[in-house]
């Protein structure tokens, strides 16, 4: 069983489109993240979530939308895509303090033509 | 913000050989993580270091964590094909569900 799960792989989209990314975790965990890493492969978080509560929104374009409907899963929805928001984007979630490390899932290539 | 400062940003090196990458930082911090990602994979944790001086082991990976509590080294020895690909320092200054700040990575090429 895969413990961090995020669909699609690989989404190819148009300027302007909406599209939603989906990530699901069975480990357990009660926090949850959204990175994005760009073509120079540096990871930076977006969000967090601990608990279906929000607790970290780093400075983010308002298109973007993350939601959790319960502590095993956080969506990210993006608005009016643009060129720059191709990137990869990866879900992880954790139990509890960062420190003792995330558990990522595979990522999400998006790219935005 | 707070920046981990990784180096060297990539290495090539011959199957066999040791390698060996470093992170500093001007803050002082906890905890030191240290990530490799394969090709189209996430980022998979190898080594957590929890306390100044520190040294850990993972096969033929050696972590360790400065004295400083601002750096933080990762050793590769006898180097293999299937060692290739980016690894990441991180860390989370402390904070409970705090977010993880990573380096920015070196990128590491083995030729067979």
């Amino acid at each position: 069983d895969t413990a961090v799960s995020q669909t699609p792989k690989y989404l190819v989209t148009q300027m302007g489109n909406d599209k939603s990314i989906k990530c699901e975790q069975n480990l357990g965990h009660d926090t949850m993240y959204w990175y994005k890493q760009d073509s120079k492969k540096f990871l930076k978080i977006m969000f967090s979530y601990n608990n279906k509560e929000l607790i970290i929104n780093e400075t983010v374009p308002n298109r973007f939308s993350p939601k959790s409907p319960d502590k095993a899963h956080l969506n990210l929805h993006i608005n009016s895509l643009e060129l720059g928001d191709s990137a990869v984007y990866f879900c992880a979630s954790s139990q509890g303090r960062a420190g003792y490390g995330y558990t990522f899932g595979s990522g999400t290539r998006l790219t935005v033509v | 913000g707070q920046q981990l400062n990784q180096s060297p940003q990539s290495m090539f090196i011959q199957e066999g050989e040791d390698v060996s990458m470093n992170c500093t930082s001007s803050s002082i911090f906890n905890t030191w993580l240290w990530y490799k990602q394969d090709p189209g994979e996430g980022p998979v944790l190898l080594i957590a270091l929890y306390k100044a001086g520190e040294l850990t082991s993972n096969g033929r990976l050696t972590a360790q964590f400065g004295i400083t509590r601002k750096d933080s080294f990762l050793n590769i020895s006898a180097s293999i094909p299937s060692d290739v690909g980016i690894y990441f320092c991180a860390n989370a200054g402390g904070t409970s569900y705090g977010k993880l700040t990573f380096g920015q990575g070196t990128i590491l090429t083995v030729h067979p």
